[in-house]
């Protein structure tokens, strides 16, 4: 079994200060772990992924999230906010014994104020 | 790049339709998806196939239907579309990751349909 908690379900930030989208997950198996960013009225484009690798991940728009098995978390980071980054935010996690059916969390609503 | 390309971005349609929603992947990934998305809710997943002809029930099949009769095509079918069917529906396709462990998902864009 596998499931994904996303600790907030909505942030705000200031643009130019740093953002911290926090996942949690469970996983009987070693996880892959992904985040994708949600634009209003778009489709899910990947932001970066886990694959077993190297455990701080760097991704798109300056965005990087760490994989910390200790803590089973995934967060998301990026050191300063644009206002473009204003999106939803999902954690999202899949075991390759799982028929490739993912998990994902209910999602972070980011906002950025000017 | 991966492309999916799903038919419609806004569709309305009456209660009693057939509404069909087609999905197109351009990458061979032997694996689709179909998601609705409402607010509060996330993404559930609808219906999965895994090859051509191949299905499988999701989380909340009810009152909905697939087809794959190609592999870069999936469809998913409202029998007779109810208002409760009023949705964001997401397509997706994935593979294996190379570096092994689970599956990446691309999506398509998305179809907002409204049942009246």
């Amino acid at each position: 079994a596998q499931s994904v908690t996303q600790l907030d379900s909505h942030v705000s930030v200031s643009e130019g200060t740093p953002v911290l989208l926090r996942c949690n997950y469970s996983s009987s198996y070693s996880p892959s772990l992904f985040w994708y960013v949600q634009h209003p009225n778009k489709g899910l484009q990947l932001l970066l992924k886990y694959t077993s690798a190297a455990t701080l991940v760097k991704g798109i728009n300056g965005f990087e999230a760490e994989f910390k098995k200790s803590e089973t978390s995934f967060h998301l980071t990026k050191p300063s906010a644009h206002m473009s980054d204003a999106a939803e935010y999902f954690c999202v996690v899949s075991v390759a014994t799982n028929a490739g059916k993912s998990t994902f969390g209910d999602g972070t609503t980011l906002t950025v104020k000017p | 790049d991966v492309k999916v390309t799903q038919s419609s971005r806004y569709l309305v349609k009456r209660t009693g339709e057939k509404v069909f929603l087609e999905c197109v992947q351009d990458m061979d990934h032997e694996k689709m998806f179909w998601y609705r998305q409402d607010p509060g809710l996330g993404l559930r997943l609808i219906y999965f196939s895994y090859d051509v002809k191949m299905k499988e029930k999701g989380d909340i099949p009810e009152g909905y239907s697939v087809s794959r009769e190609k592999k870069e095509r999936f469809s998913l079918i409202l029998e007779s579309a109810s208002t409760n069917q009023t949705s964001m529906y997401l397509c997706a396709s994935s593979f294996i990751s190379p570096q092994g462990g689970g599956y990446e998902q691309y999506f398509g864009p998305g179809t907002r349909l409204t049942v009246t």
